[in-house]
Parts: structure tokens; C-alpha cells; sequence
């Protein structure tokens, strides 16, 4: 069991340009979430998959985000003409699911900074 | 909807005093309700988490904490904080349903000081 990783870990951009973070959850884990920290505040949620499909979206991820979880296994999260307010922590958990749902824990993987200039 | 709130945004205490952490949450649903750490630069780290059951819940790291359904909270101890304790805390709560994402509160900065 390695961990959920994520790359890069640190992303500088400029205001417009579009970046991509990837996602690699704990093998054998179906749920894969997505989550944004702000400097100062808790992670909030922003997307959750269940294998390959995407179930529930915040309305914190506008047009300009958008997640993908091919095949089931990594995932990647997309922002377009990022936005100086995108500056924040991305960070992504995976699970798995338990009978009942009760034991479905969440581990989190390192984060990627995102600095929009 | 579901909120967390954690009272303090920064706790201090001395190497070997007692820790306590606040979290009031509220549900409409019997909640699961979380604890996780973070140390600067890093994801979240786990520490315990409540679901049913026994209502003292023991983690990682000599933390524990005691859900109160009556109070509606998930205070978060330690009976002696070690300069390795200081971190960012974070309290989270999920509804018992099948809605799995997590709703975290703002968060405790905890400094240990010598």
C-alpha cells in the first residue's frame, strides 16, 4: 500500500493558461475524491468518483474545471484559463468501499499547490 | 446541511499539558465525524473517526476523542501534548447516508511550546 500520489506537487502558471493535475489513488480503492484548500481554511469538497464514473459535483467547480477518471483508476483534474482565485491546495483521497458504507474512510494523498500569477 | 465548527483557530499549550480541540458539528442524519491532522506542506493524516458504537473513539498518537450526540460534539484530547504534536487539526463530519463527501471545519493550530 503506497499511498494516494499526486503530481506535480507544485504548479506556478500564469493568469489564462490551463493546467492539469493527476491523481493516483490506493490500488483497489473505487471512490476517488477531489477537494480545495485555501490558505487558512478546511479542504472543500469539489468532486467525487465511484470507479469511472463521476456521481456528485460541487458548485464550486465552475465551467472551466473538469475531472475525468478513466478506466477507474487515476484521475485527473483539469482548470482552463485558471483565474488568480484557483490559487490554492488540490487535494485528492481515495476509499473503498465497506458493507454499509460506515467504515468508508477517506486517505488523502500529499496535495498540489497551484500558484496562479 | 452539514457544518463543522472548530472553536479556536489557535490553541497553545505548554510540552506535556493537556490538549483539547473543539468540534461542534450539525446533522440532519446520525453523522460519521472525523479527526485528521496536517503537517505543513501535507495532506491530511487520519487520526481517528467515529461511526457507531462506542462513543470514546481512541486514534493515533495517544488522541482520542468522545462523540456527545446530546451536545453535538466531537471534542478532540490528549492528556500530554509532545512538541511532535503541533499541527494543523482538522475536524470533519459525513452524513450516514450514501452521500460520502466531507465537510471539514476551518481548522485548530495547535503550538506546542517547550
Amino acid at each position: 500500500d503506497t499511498g494516494v500520489s499526486q503530481n506535480p506537487r507544485h504548479k506556478i502558471t500564469k493568469r489564462g493558461q490551463n493546467v492539469t493535475f493527476r491523481c493516483d489513488p490506493i490500488s483497489e480503492h473505487n471512490r476517488l475524491y477531489w477537494y480545495r484548500q485555501t490558505l487558512g481554511q478546511g479542504p472543500e469538497f469539489l468532486t467525487y468518483f465511484q470507479n469511472e464514473a463521476q456521481l456528485e459535483k460541487s458548485r464550486l467547480l465552475s465551467d472551466r474545471f473538469s475531472a475525468e477518471r478513466p478506466k477507474g483508476s487515476f484521475s485527473t483534474l483539469e482548470i482552463q484559463r485558471t483565474e488568480q482565485g484557483d490559487s490554492a491546495m488540490y487535494l485528492c483521497a481515495s476509499s473503498r468501499r465497506t458493507s454499509g458504507g460506515a467504515g468508508d474512510t477517506q486517505y488523502f494523498g500529499p496535495g498540489t499547490r497551484l500558484t496562479v500569477l | 446541511a452539514q457544518s463543522v465548527t472548530q472553536l479556536g483557530s489557535h490553541v497553545s499549550v505548554s510540552e506535556g499539558a493537556l490538549v483539547l480541540l473543539r468540534c461542534n458539528y450539525s446533522s440532519s442524519v446520525p453523522p460519521y465525524l472525523f479527526w485528521y491532522v496536517q503537517y505543513p506542506n501535507q495532506g491530511l493524516q487520519l487520526l481517528l473517526k467515529y461511526t457507531t458504537g462506542a462513543t470514546l473513539v481512541k486514534g493515533i498518537n495517544g488522541f482520542e476523542a468522545e462523540f456527545k450526540k446530546s451536545e453535538t460534539s466531537f471534542h478532540l484530547t490528549k492528556p500530554s501534548a509532545h512538541m511532535s504534536d503541533a499541527a494543523e487539526y482538522f475536524c470533519a463530519v459525513r452524513d450516514g447516508g450514501s452521500n460520502y463527501k466531507l465537510t471539514f471545519g476551518k481548522g485548530t493550530l495547535l503550538t506546542v511550546n517547550p
